[in-house]
């Protein structure tokens, strides 16, 4: 049964840090990863999917990595910002069922400025 | 602009009472699903439908139940026999059956009183 890990539950940062988000699943027989953001009180909006034969996507400061051998995802976020202050989920198809996706518990993200 | 609308915002329920989500979407979207969060926790799936006019469960299907009758709306029916209810729910459609174009709605927030 796949599962899905994210470490650290919580991060505080002061603006302007480069920081890592981690997240790991447990069967690596995925056909794509997700990464999703969440504002408190609301809908998850998303942000990156990396398909399994690419190793990276690219979105603005954002940059996701996937390494589907180790069962690892990292969430690179450049320069932050108090802006960037949200729950970060990242998310992978169950198998069997591309668009059914399990999630991680998310990381909370504070950015003080 | 296309997106996914759900209604109400906020929703309280009486003890024995069943209450039904509305979930629209007017993206075009063959795939529909509804996901239930608890505080702390990832996003759980309760039903998915691929098409028109069928669903299926998902790992949380119990004391719930939906409709397809039409392909812009997916609405959640919360059951008496849903005995922990209080949650947030969220709605969700996609693109095509690899997760490309998950989109969320902004959310119910359903409280047992």
């Amino acid at each position: 049964k796949q599962e899905v890990t994210q470490i650290p539950a919580a991060l505080s940062v002061p603006e302007g840090e480069n920081l890592v988000l981690n997240c790991s699943f447990t069967d690596s027989a995925i056909y794509n990863l997700q990464w999703f953001r969440q504002d408190p009180g609301k809908g998850l909006t998303s942000l990156l999917l990396i398909q399994s034969s690419q190793r990276e996507q690219t979105s603005g400061r954002l940059n996701a990595s996937l390494d589907k051998s180790s069962g690892r995802s990292t969430l690179y976020i450049a320069a932050s910002q108090p802006g960037d202050s949200a729950t970060y989920l990242c998310a992978v198809p169950r198998s069997g069922g591309y668009n059914k996706l399990i999630f991680g518990a998310g990381t909370r993200l504070a950015v003080h400025p | 602009d296309g997106g996914i609308t759900q209604s109400p915002k906020y929703l309280f329920r009486k003890e024995g009472q069943n209450v039904t989500l509305s979930c629209e979407q007017n993206l075009n979207h063959d795939a529909m699903y509804w996901y239930r969060q608890d505080p702390g926790q990832g996003l759980r799936l309760i039903y998915y439908s691929q098409i028109v006019n069928d669903f299926q469960k998902g790992d949380i299907a119990e004391g719930y139940s939906v409709s397809r009758e039409k392909k812009e709306s997916f609405p959640l029916t919360v059951t008496s026999a849903q005995k922990n209810p209080t949650a947030f729910y969220l709605c969700a459609s996609s693109r095509d059956r690899e997760g490309g174009g998950y989109t969320f709605g902004s959310g119910t927030r359903l409280t047992v009183v």
